[in-house]
């Protein structure tokens, strides 16, 4: 159960597209479409932005959107504002109801 | 709207428990799971385990199995994380987070609890 591995840290200028992955093995992410990202800034709680891979809650900006390939999935992050600046966390399911969370990647804003 | 509310700071001895409790309002508790996540000081964020308040079966991660026990009280609607065996790293903020389901399976979570603190220190 080893967690999901995502780069450290990312970064792009306001306007860019950036795009952050999340790669697992085909016991997690490759075998379920049960990806969810979260978004979180300092000192708060977690917030739920894309769920089974690509569905977006209600009240999430249409600038998120999340894929997935084989293994690995991705959120990408269209016209960047400096709000977006925060942690981001994958998550997949991983049978047996299981859960395993990214190392999480820190957004920079430049 | 679902509402999560965590119990307060916790400061502990090494070697000792703490019960951390999340009481939720605002929706039907028994259909949903409800998970524990942990995050220690400028670390990811890492799920512990959770239950099926309806079904009161647990699941843990296979680094907390027989230190965790997760349990829920339908009647209160309330779910209690107890930690077993204390160590300074598991100093950490521990979230309570409900859980949607998809065949039986956890999906994403939302809302999560304001979190709780807990020190271990001698």
């Amino acid at each position: 159960q080893s967690a999901l591995t995502q780069p450290a840290s990312v970064s792009g200028s306001p306007g860019q597209s950036i795009t952050i992955s999340c790669t697992g093995t085909s016991s997690d992410v490759g075998s379920y479409n049960l990806v969810s990202w979260y978004q979180q800034h300092p000192g708060k709680v977690p917030k739920l932005m894309i769920y089974e891979v690509t569905k977006r809650p209600s009240g999430v900006s249409n600038r998120f959107s999340g894929s997935k390939s084989g293994n690995t999935a991705s959120l990408t992050i269209s016209g960047l504002q400096a709000e977006d600046e925060a942690d981001y966390y994958c998550c997949s399911y991983a049978a047996s109801s299981i859960v395993i969370f990214g190392g999480g990647t820190k957004l920079t804003v430049l | 709207q679902v509402q999560l509310v965590q119990s307060g700071a916790e400061v502990k001895k090494p070697g000792s428990s703490v019960k951390v409790s999340c009481k939720a309002s605002g929706g039907t508790f028994s259909s949903y799971a409800i998970s524990w996540v942990r995050q220690a000081p400028g670390q990811g964020l890492e799920w512990m385990g959770g239950i099926i308040p309806f079904f009161g079966t647990a699941n843990y991660a296979q680094k907390f199995q027989g230190r965790v026990t997760v349990t829920a009280d339908e009647s209160t609607s309330t779910a209690y994380m107890e930690l077993r065996s204390l160590k300074s790293e598991d100093t950490a903020v521990y979230f309570c987070a409900r859980g949607a389901l998809e065949a039986g399976r956890l999906t994403w979570f939302d809302p999560w609890g304001q979190g709780t603190l807990v020190t271990v220190s001698s």
